[in-house]
């Protein structure tokens, strides 16, 4: 069973770091392209960044430079190092498998970050 | 970006009866190697977000065949022949045709 796990999240500080993690199970998360989503409060969907299979990596607009997508192998983890944090990165964060090219298929049930002072 | 603009934004609905939710994308959604990725997603409350119809109109393993997608270029629609009660939820298209993937603002279906 395809299981997506999140954790690392909870609060941090305007201009600050923090870092998330998605554990996978059921599934060898390097053979896939992984995607991070989020969602502020009561808002919709905003996609934030991919990792493919061949370790390639893209971001959205609104956090380019800001935060970094990587992976460990071993530990069949996906992380996302967000720095420079912002008051309007506060968002439920997902993680999510592309399980054929264009399609993203299992998600995880999210982790809150909230970025205050 | 391409803009993924859903209607209605909100859906009231009788159990039983039928629902359509409408999704159209700021550019054609045809991708270089021909296809056209064009998703729905289910969010009920406390569960994961949960795939529905990818690729336009590909119901994905698990969804009852009262979903079904159609459409083609920039103008797509999730019908639900038999509306239930555990549909209740909201429902999003999203485009993975490029980037960045963008999805519509949400649609939230309820029973009247």
């Amino acid at each position: 069973e395809v299981q997506l796990l999140e954790s690392g999240g909870a609060l941090g500080q305007p201009g600050g770091s923090l870092r998330l993690s998605c554990t996978a199970s059921g599934f060898t998360l390097s053979a896939y392209a992984m995607n991070w989503v989020r969602q502020a409060p009561g808002k919709g969907l905003e996609w934030v960044s991919v990792i493919n299979d061949d370790g390639g990596v893209a971001y959205g607009g609104s956090v380019k430079g800001r935060f970094t997508v990587s992976r460990d192998i071993s530990k069949n983890t996906l992380f996302l190092q967000m720095n420079s944090l912002r008051d309007e990165d506060t968002a439920v964060y997902y993680c999510a498998r592309e399980g054929v090219p264009g399609t993203i298929d299992y998600w995880g049930q999210g982790n809150l970050v909230t970025v205050s002072s | 970006d391409i803009v993924m603009t859903q209607t209605p934004l909100s859906s009231p609905v009788t159990l039983g009866q039928p629902a359509s939710i409408s999704c159209r994308s700021s550019q054609s959604l045809v991708h270089r190697d021909g296809n056209t990725y064009l998703s729905w997603l289910q969010q009920r409350p406390g569960q994961p977000l949960r795939l529905l119809v990818y690729k336009i109109s590909n119901r994905f393993s698990g969804v009852p065949d009262r979903f079904s997608g159609s459409g083609a270029g920039t103008d797509f629609t999730l019908r639900i022949s038999r509306v239930e009660a555990e549909d209740v939820g909201v429902y999003y298209c999203m485009q993975a045709s490029q980037f960045p993937y963008t999805f519509g603002q949400g649609t939230k279906l309820e029973i009247k």
